[in-house]
């Protein structure tokens, strides 16, 4: 099973409106990170959170870590069409050590101009 | 340099051809990764290289071979394979695998499309 579940799996929202992105995971971690992928293409690092960190802000991107509910939140604010995208969360496990990614189910943003 | 560049771009092959798709790097990153994703689903790890040594491999069947050739290259070696083996394959690489408590940001290449006939 997928270590991060994200919810929702889609979203549509107009442009200038916030869009929120829940992720969800299951072991203990050292890092979560979002990516970005535009339809076809690679992955964009987005922004990388540590498990001491509870908030970060890059741009208009605003990332929460809450690691007691094993759960991580990204907001867009005053989305642009060009942010059109799917957007995965992606941790490691500190348990296993194992330092490779597994990356959750995406949520699929839809901007309307 | 931050770029990742993976060629083709697009392969279509047989189930007997063999081919192969190639990745480089010149980051000075000593971590690589190949990745499958699927249609709407996330990336799957398939293969890790650590210090051009083979850390990670996801029980990907043996149709798929990887080599990484020097810190700057990696390959991924595809013979016999199956319709189902179609999607876009993508490779990655990191700073450095090698820190104890830590995992660094990936950065990807544009992925390469496989449609397996």
């Amino acid at each position: 099973s997928q270590q991060g579940e994200e919810d929702p799996q889609a979203l549509s929202i107009q442009e200038g409106e916030n869009a929120t992105m829940n992720c969800s995971y299951k072991t203990s971690i050292n890092n979560l990170q979002w990516y970005r992928q535009n339809s076809g293409r690679g992955l964009v690092h987005l922004i990388l959170i540590r498990s001491n960190e509870r908030e970060k802000h890059s741009g208009r991107l605003r990332v929460t870590l809450d690691t007691s509910k094993k759960s991580s939140s990204l907001l867009i604010t005053a989305s642009r069409a060009a942010d059109t995208a799917s957007y995965f969360c992606a941790t490691d496990s500190f348990d296993t050590g194992r330092r490779a990614l597994t990356f959750g189910s995406g949520t699929r943003l839809q901007v309307q101009p | 340099d931050t770029e990742v560049t993976q060629t083709p771009k697009h392969l279509v092959m047989g189930m007997t051809n063999k081919k192969s798709l190639k990745c480089e790097q010149h980051m000075g990153h000593r971590a690589m990764y190949w990745y499958k994703q699927k249609a709407k689903k996330p990336p799957e790890l398939m293969f890790v290289y650590s210090y051009e040594k083979l850390s990670i491999n996801e029980s990907v069947p043996s149709r798929f071979s990887p080599e990484c050739p020097n810190s700057s290259l990696l390959n991924l070696h595809l013979h016999a394979l199956q319709p189902e083996d179609s999607a876009l394959y993508l490779c990655a690489s990191s700073q450095d695998a090698g820190h104890p408590t830590s995992t660094d940001t990936q950065y990807f290449g544009p992925g390469t499309r496989l449609t397996v006939l």
